[in-house]
This record gives C-alpha cells, sequence and structure tokens, in this order.
C-alpha cells in the first residue's frame, strides 16, 4: 500500500490551455473524492465517486470541469480552458467506506498555476 | 448543511507548553468531527476524530480533543507542544454520505 498518488504534483500553464490531474487511491478503497485548496483556506469538496459512480458535483465545480472514475480504480480532473482562477491545489482522497465513520486518506496534491 | 469554524487563524505555544486548537461546527443530526494536520508540502493526515462514546478522544503524536454538544466545540490539545508539532491543522465534519467539510484551518507555531 503506497497511500494516494497523485500527478503531476505541479503544473504551469497558459490561460486558456486545458489540464488533467490523475489520483490513484488506496487499491481497496471504493470512495474517491476531489478537493480544491486555495491559500488561506479550508479544501473546498468537488466531486466524489462511488467506484465508478459519480454521485455528486459541487456548484463550485463549472461545466469546464470534468472528472472520471472509469473502472473504478484512478481517477482524472479535467480543467477545460483554464482561467486564472483555477490557480489552486487540487487534492484527491480515498475512503475504504462511504459512511461518516471513517477518515479520509489524501494524496500530497497537484498544484496548478494559471499565468 | 454543515459547516466548521476554526476561529483562530494562528496559534503561537513555547514547547512543552499545552496547546489547543479551537473548532466549532454546525450540524443537523450527530455530528461525526475529524483533525487533519498538514506539514509543508505534504498532503493532509488524519489525526483523530469523534464518532460517539467518551467526549475526549485520543489520537496520533499525542493529540486528544474533546467534545463538547453543548458548546458545538471539539477543540484539538496537547499537554505539552514539540516544535516538531509545528504546521497546519484543519478540523472536518462528515455528513451521512462521507462528504466531508473542512474548516479554514489553523497554523500552529511552537518555538523552541
Amino acid at each position: 500500500d503506497t497511500g494516494v498518488s497523485q500527478n503531476p504534483r505541479h503544473k504551469i500553464t497558459k490561460r486558456g490551455q486545458n489540464v488533467t490531474f490523475r489520483c490513484d487511491p488506496i487499491s481497496e478503497h471504493n470512495r474517491l473524492y476531489w478537493y480544491r485548496q486555495t491559500l488561506g483556506q479550508g479544501p473546498e469538496f468537488l466531486t466524489y465517486f462511488q467506484n465508478e459512480a459519480q454521485l455528486e458535483k459541487s456548484r463550485l465545480l463549472s461545466d469546464r470541469f470534468s472528472a472520471e472514475r472509469p473502472k473504478g480504480s484512478f481517477s482524472t480532473l479535467e480543467i477545460q480552458r483554464t482561467e486564472q482562477g483555477d490557480s489552486a491545489m487540487y487534492l484527491c482522497a480515498s475512503s475504504p467506506t462511504g459512511g461518516p465513520t471513517g477518515e479520509l486518506f489524501f494524496g500530497e496534491g497537484s498544484r496548478l498555476t494559471v499565468l | 448543511a454543515q459547516s466548521v469554524a476554526q476561529p483562530e487563524d494562528q496559534v503561537n505555544v513555547a514547547e512543552g507548553n499545552p496547546l489547543t486548537v479551537k473548532c466549532t461546527y454546525s450540524v443537523s443530526g450527530n455530528p461525526y468531527l475529524f483533525w487533519y494536520v498538514q506539514y509543508p508540502n505534504r498532503g493532509l493526515q488524519f489525526l483523530l476524530k469523534y464518532i460517539t462514546g467518551d467526549n475526549l478522544v485520543k489520537g496520533s503524536y499525542g493529540f486528544e480533543a474533546e467534545f463538547n454538544k453543548s458548546q458545538t466545540s471539539f477543540h484539538l490539545k496537547k499537554p505539552s507542544a514539540l516544535v516538531s508539532d509545528s504546521a497546519l491543522y484543519f478540523c472536518a465534519v462528515r455528513d451521512m454520505v462521507g462528504k466531508s467539510t473542512f474548516g479554514d484551518g489553523t497554523t500552529l507555531t511552537v518555538k523552541p
């Protein structure tokens, strides 16, 4: 068990470009979450998956954002036509169950800088 | 809707002194409360949680937290702070479908 892995760790892009982040959760975890964190704020919920099913999307997630978890294993978060306001740390977390009692296991995050 | 407030952006303590990092919450129904720690350039790490039972819960690295239902608080504590405890601490509440809401974090600085 190597924990939650996120790639790339850092991405610098120009406004208007598309970017994709990948998250590999802990293998036996069927829940996967994406959060966004900006400086001085706590993680904000974006979306989550139960296996391959995307169960909820935050209103923060505009139509330029899309997330997938095609085989219930790794997940991708794509941002199309990036804007400077998209600059943030994108965090992935997984958990073995969907209930309220288990803790989240976080990756180290993917930092996006939009120029 | 659930929410979490961490009223202090920064907490400074001297090494060896007790520390408290404050958290208050708002939920409908039973609260499921968590503390996470974030070291520079690292992901968030779980410290401890309150689900039910004893109001004082113990976690990793000597940390503990006190759940107070009447005050809707879940303060993080440690009897004797270490310089290595310096980090960013987040309080979170988790809902019935497993979605977590986080506070804005408190930076703890422990000075030698």
